[in-house]
């Protein structure tokens, strides 16, 4: 049974380029989760969403940065018009199910530098 | 709001010694608490949670984690520390679904845990 798969692993951008980052969760999961790692620091949390529906948006920055997470193919993360500011590890988790006790399964993370 | 503190950006241990990586949260609900671990360049592994029942939480990899409730806090330890422990350790805090609304885990900012040989 897969992981959370994520990709690209790397990737690299020019400034005022688009970052577009893919999610697929592990098999039968319906809830992804997009968090931040900004370097020596710790995860944020960006954005919690179902199939076809953006559940909170609390952690994303209100310009540039959208995600979706359609009824089929993997979640995106995707960030427009890129800043040096925007490098940083995005990891995706997914659960089975909503908000529970349970624990989050994460992705091995893309990793974004931007030039 | 809820919140997750790690105190210590690096513990250092020596191989064979205990280990303890602090943690303290504040939530305004019941606590559900995590602990991950994160390798370089690697993605987060969760090792244990509490989230009701037994104050002792036993996890992965030897691991466990004491839940206090008067302090908030939720310590990981480990009686015997190995090499290959070293790695960047997560706390995270949610509150439970019926005390409150916020529905993401909320992370400290990571322990650098070095286990010297």
């Amino acid at each position: 049974n897969a992981g959370v798969m994520q990709n690209p692993r790397h990737l690299v951008r020019r400034r005022g380029q688009e970052a577009r980052l893919r999610c697929s969760p592990m098999k039968g999961h319906s809830h992804v989760y997009w968090y931040r790692q900004l370097p020596e620091e710790g995860l944020k949390f960006m954005v919690y969403l179902q199939k076809e529906n953006i559940i909170d948006e609390s952690g994303m920055p209100k310009e540039r940065f959208s995600a979706e997470f359609p009824k089929e193919g993997p979640s995106i993360l995707r960030i427009q018009q890129v800043v040096r500011g925007d490098s940083a590890a995005y990891f995706c988790a997914s659960t089975l199910g909503g908000p529970s006790t349970g624990e989050l399964f994460f992705g091995e993370g893309s990793r974004l530098t931007v030039l | 709001a809820q919140s997750v503190a790690q105190p210590e950006d690096q513990v250092n241990v020596a191989e064979g010694n205990p280990l303890t990586v602090k943690c303290t949260y504040s939530v305004s609900g019941n606590p559900y608490l995590f602990w991950y671990v994160q390798y370089p360049n690697r993605g987060l592994q969760f090792l244990l949670k509490y989230i009701t029942g037994d104050n002792l939480v036993k996890g992965s990899y030897g691991f466990e984690a004491e839940f206090n409730k008067s302090q908030t806090s939720f310590h990981l330890k480990k009686p015997s520390a190995l090499v290959s422990d070293s790695a960047l350790y997560f706390c995270a805090v949610r509150v439970g679904i019926s005390s409150g609304s916020a529905r993401q885990l909320t992370f400290g900012s990571g322990t650098q845990l070095t286990v010297l040989p």
